[in-house]
């Protein structure tokens, strides 16, 4: 069963540029969760999706947005990018079961310059 | 409001040591209990979970220990490695119409010094 996968790993972009992050979930998963890690930080909560909806969005300004296809991948989208955006950006999909757990993908890692 | 809160925020431990992480909890709805583990560079990985019916489990050198009326639970690491060094985040979770909501803590950051 394939993980799931963030495409790019790695993206180096310009202050002032946009940019869309891609979140393929495991199989069968339709829930998908973004997070942003900075260094030394804990995961702070982006926004949440279920069956293409938003259910729950984090503290961030709406310069962060996303969306959730009908076959479950997420992409989410920075635009006007500042230099405090540089991070780690995580996404994570679980099933529709309690006391399941929460997979995550290698993250995509956004240097802005 | 923090559902989940986690100390310490760092843990520096001997090689052979015991490391101990504590996370407090609000929602008594919480169903599930689980601790990841996340190397630099890398998504958090699973490490071992528990549920509220449960009150300890152990799996290899890592034990969850976890207190119901306290609204407590916590990360025991026996043996402590320098490879064991990463960042660690509780958790709970609860689910709301098939949808499952993570309720992560801040993190604790161990070094296991050789």
């Amino acid at each position: 069963k394939a993980g799931v996968t963030q495409t790019p790993r790695y993206l180096i972009k310009t202050r002032g540029q946009q940019v869309t992050l891609s979140c393929s979930p495991i199989s069968g998963h339709r829930s998908v969760s973004w997070y942003q890690q900075t260094p030394g930080q804990g995961l702070q909560f982006l926004f949440e999706y279920f069956s293409e909806t938003q259910r729950n969005k984090g503290n961030f300004p709406g310069r962060f947005s996303g969306r959730q296809f009908s076959n479950s991948r997420s992409e989410m989208n920075v635009s006007t990018l500042e230099l405090g955006d540089s991070a780690l950006y995580l996404c994570a999909s679980t099933a529709d079961r309690p006391g399941t757990e929460a997979f995550f993908g290698q993250g995509t890692r956004l240097t802005v310059v | 409001q923090q559902q989940v809160k986690q100390s310490p925020q760092s843990l520096i431990v001997q090689k052979g040591g015991i490391s101990i992480i504590n996370c407090a909890y609000e929602n008594t709805a919480f169903d599930y209990f689980p601790w990841y583990q996340q190397f630099p560079g890398k998504g958090p990985a699973l490490l071992i979970a528990i549920r509220p019916d449960v009150s300890e489990k152990k799996e290899g050198r890592f034990t969850i220990s976890f207190n119901k009326s306290a609204k407590q639970f916590s990360l025991h690491i026996m043996d402590s490695q320098p490879g064991d060094s990463a960042t660690y985040f509780c958790a709970a979770t609860i689910l709301i119409y098939n949808f499952n909501k993570f309720y992560f803590g801040s993190g604790t950051k161990l070094n296991v010094k050789p």
